[in-house]
């Protein structure tokens, strides 16, 4: 079956550390999200991508890079860790249906604590 | 004022009663309109898509949109205890080719045996 897959699941780094997280994503879609997830605050976008090659700044991109090599994996980078990026991250694709109609379906997510 | 609110609850209704849930939203150009569900420690889960005004029932859920006064809502008949969890509002940007979501806070759902 076709899924979206986050690793790792859980992951403990040192400030100043650079950090990465897989998403990967076997439907195919050419859109792709990244958000954080904080008490208090919601979901909130960090960076999103709408095909090979794109990436776009989300709300929160400040210390967040992505990059889009191929259709299936959208990797976030942090880039200097930092206690307040502890968080827990969570990817997801969209449908290719036209755009007002789309989709999007989450994968696991990652639990990121930063000391 | 944020672009999507809902009341962050808990909301706590009996096994068996009608469920409720509100969300308002700022951006009179928005076209669609999402509800996920959230357990707790899982990733959010689409329950239900709305994109006209009216009501859409799907099961023992049913989405409710009001363009004119910016409200979407979800009534959720027969609640069950499985029901209890966070139920996020998310509205699409209405202007533009654009695939984002805002996403309001969340209300928790408590629904008591």
């Amino acid at each position: 079956d076709a899924e979206i897959t986050q690793s790792p699941r859980h992951k403990i780094t040192e400030t100043g550390r650079q950090v990465t997280l897989a998403c990967h994503q076997t439907w195919n879609h050419n859109n792709m999200f990244w958000y954080r997830q904080d008490l208090g605050h919601g979901l909130r976008l960090i960076h999103y991508s709408y095909g090979v090659q794109d990436t776009n700044k989300g709300e929160v991109s400040d210390g967040y890079s992505v990059s889009r090599s191929n259709t299936e994996d959208l990797p976030l980078t942090l880039e200097s860790a930092a206690s307040s990026q502890t968080s827990v991250y969570f990817c997801a694709s969209s449908d290719h249906r036209p755009v007002g109609f789309q989709t999007q379906y989450f994968g696991p997510g990652t639990r990121l604590l930063v000391l | 004022q944020k672009e999507v609110e809902q009341n962050s609850g808990p909301l706590s209704v009996p096994e068996g009663a009608i469920a409720s849930l509100n969300c308002t939203y700022s951006d009179r150009v928005s076209q669609s309109f999402f509800w996920y569900r959230q357990y707790s420690g899982k990733s959010p889960e689409l329950i239900m898509s709305i994109y006209s005004n009216g009501d859409k029932e799907d099961g023992r859920f049913t989405a409710q949109l009001n363009k004119a006064s910016q409200y979407v809502s979800l009534l959720i008949r027969d609640s069950q205890p499985s029901d209890s969890a966070t139920y996020l509002c998310a509205v699409r940007g209405g202007s533009g080719n654009t695939g984002k979501l805002i996403f309001g806070q969340g209300t928790t759902l408590q629904v008591k045996p």
